[in-house]
């Protein structure tokens, strides 16, 4: 249930745009994932989640897709915000009932 | 949302003492609660699950006489990092699984720095 530790990929893109995380997760008999975005020096937040009988769940200008033939998630967030910069994890609840993160994505918005 | 809360937030300790970092559910009973540790840009490594009542499960490479963990209420999930040394200085955060259903929350993390 461990995560990997990786330097992260960084996503800039600017204020106002649309921006788009993907994330590859592992387990094909995960059920349930979870959004969670962590500003600098404090707990994860958590944003959206999506259980794997849909397809799409939308929040307050935050979307996550999933599509399970690939095993990718994405989490869009409309009209991005310099708030926004944070770094991003995706989670995995896999049929052991263990929450495992992805690696992570900064995002950082331009002014 | 749901509150989890962590204390000490900030912690500095000297080496070979030992040093306790509690999380509490505030608003909602967890049977399961995870602790984490996080090196600086990187993402979350699971260090053990704790479920009240019962023995903790520690990931392996995790050394379980080092980080002895309690969850002694459905409220409470205590990690104490014994005989600290410098490379034990990270972030450390904890999160609480709802009693029933998948959604987790995580604490605000607690800074530990051992000099």
């Amino acid at each position: 249930g461990e995560s990997v530790g990786l330097h992260l990929p960084t996503l800039s893109v600017q204020e106002g745009d649309n921006s788009i995380i993907n994330c590859a997760y592992s387990n094909s008999a995960s059920d349930y994932f979870i959004w969670y975005k962590q500003e600098s020096g404090k707990g994860p937040q958590f944003i959206i989640d999506i259980r794997s009988n849909m397809d799409k769940r939308q929040g307050q200008r935050v979307t996550v897709l999933l599509n399970k033939t690939v095993k990718h998630l994405s989490l869009q967030i409309a009209a991005t915000q310099p708030g926004d910069s944070a770094v991003y994890f995706c989670a995995e609840n896999n049929a052991g009932n263990m929450l495992t993160f992805g690696g992570g994505t900064r995002l950082m918005v331009k002014p | 949302g749901a509150v989890v809360s962590q204390h000490p937030s900030r912690v500095i300790c000297k080496s070979g003492t030992s040093v306790k970092i509690e999380c509490r559910s505030l608003d909602f009973q967890a049977t399961t609660m995870f602790w984490y540790r996080q090196f600086p840009k990187q993402s979350l490594m699971l260090m053990a699950t704790s479920n009240e009542g019962s023995k903790a499960t520690y990931e392996q490479g995790v050394e379980k006489d080092k980080f002895l963990i309690n969850h002694a209420s459905l409220t409470l999930s205590t990690l104490t990092v014994t005989s600290a040394h410098p490379e034990d200085s990270s972030f450390y955060i904890c999160s609480a699984r709802f009693i029933s259903g998948n959604t987790i929350y995580f604490g605000e993390g607690s800074w530990l720095t051992v000099v």
